[in-house]
């Protein structure tokens, strides 16, 4: 139990563009899912926390209307590199936590995504 | 001062050994204390969680909770080749909504 997926695995966009990634949690009820960046060999930064039928949370020096992020359900969060550039290229990373289960957070196995 | 230190290695372990995995931490309000273990280009997999101090142990890994030091470890032993990837500490203080606090990650390789 406790598999979260994310799709695309690796998207490769054009400057300029919008990229949107998908987390979902398959097989239990994510009342909060996190939305990280990872660089090469550093550790994973938070972006937002996003909580089902509210605005996300972002971190201080994330541009919310440059990272667009949904958690329309229980099971599915989104995230939307709008206007996407060269310097938004890295591996991001979503994460699910269970209801009632504070410290069980359960990660999908990334998106690297790519701006040329 | 970062809230969560750990050495980022790289750690380079011979198969069969034990290896010894530890970060600190500043803040005295973290109660959940997990590792997770990263394979390059994967997302981090949940091997251990300890709520206040104490050890716990699942198969090779025992981790270990020191609040008074503010240090938890982990150890492996009899380590693997399949055991090489990047240890990542994270802490919550159990009240921010779930948020962790990630060490930097140890990078360890074990060699056949």
């Amino acid at each position: 139990g406790a598999v979260v997926s994310q799709h695309p695995s690796w998207v490769i966009c054009k400057s300029g563009t919008s990229v949107k990634i998908e987390c979902r949690s398959l097989d239990f009820q994510a009342t909060t899912m996190f939305w990280y960046r990872q660089f090469p060999k550093q550790s994973l930064m938070l972006m937002a926390t996003s909580n089902e039928g509210s605005k996300a949370t972002y971190e201080q020096g994330v541009e919310k209307d440059k990272f667009l992020i949904n958690h329309a359900s229980l099971t599915l969060s989104t995230l939307t590199v709008t206007s996407a550039h060269p310097e938004d290229s890295s591996f991001y990373i979503c994460s699910a936590q269970r209801a009632l289960r504070e410290y069980e957070q359960y990660f999908g196995p990334g998106t690297r995504l790519t701006v040329t | 001062q970062k809230e969560v230190e750990q050495d980022p290695g790289p750690l380079s372990v011979p198969e069969g050994a034990i290896v010894s995995l530890n970060c600190t931490y500043s803040n005295s309000a973290f109660q959940y204390f997990m590792w997770y273990r990263q394979y390059s280009r994967k997302g981090p997999e949940l091997l251990m969680y300890t709520y206040s101090s104490g050890n716990k142990e699942d198969g090779r890994f025992t981790a270990q909770v020191d609040k008074s030091s503010k240090y938890i470890s982990l150890f492996i032993r009899d380590s693997q080749p399949s055991d090489s990837a990047t240890y990542l500490c994270a802490m919550s203080a159990g009240n921010q909504g779930g948020k962790l606090i990630f060490g930097q990650g140890t990078e360890l390789s074990v060699k056949p």
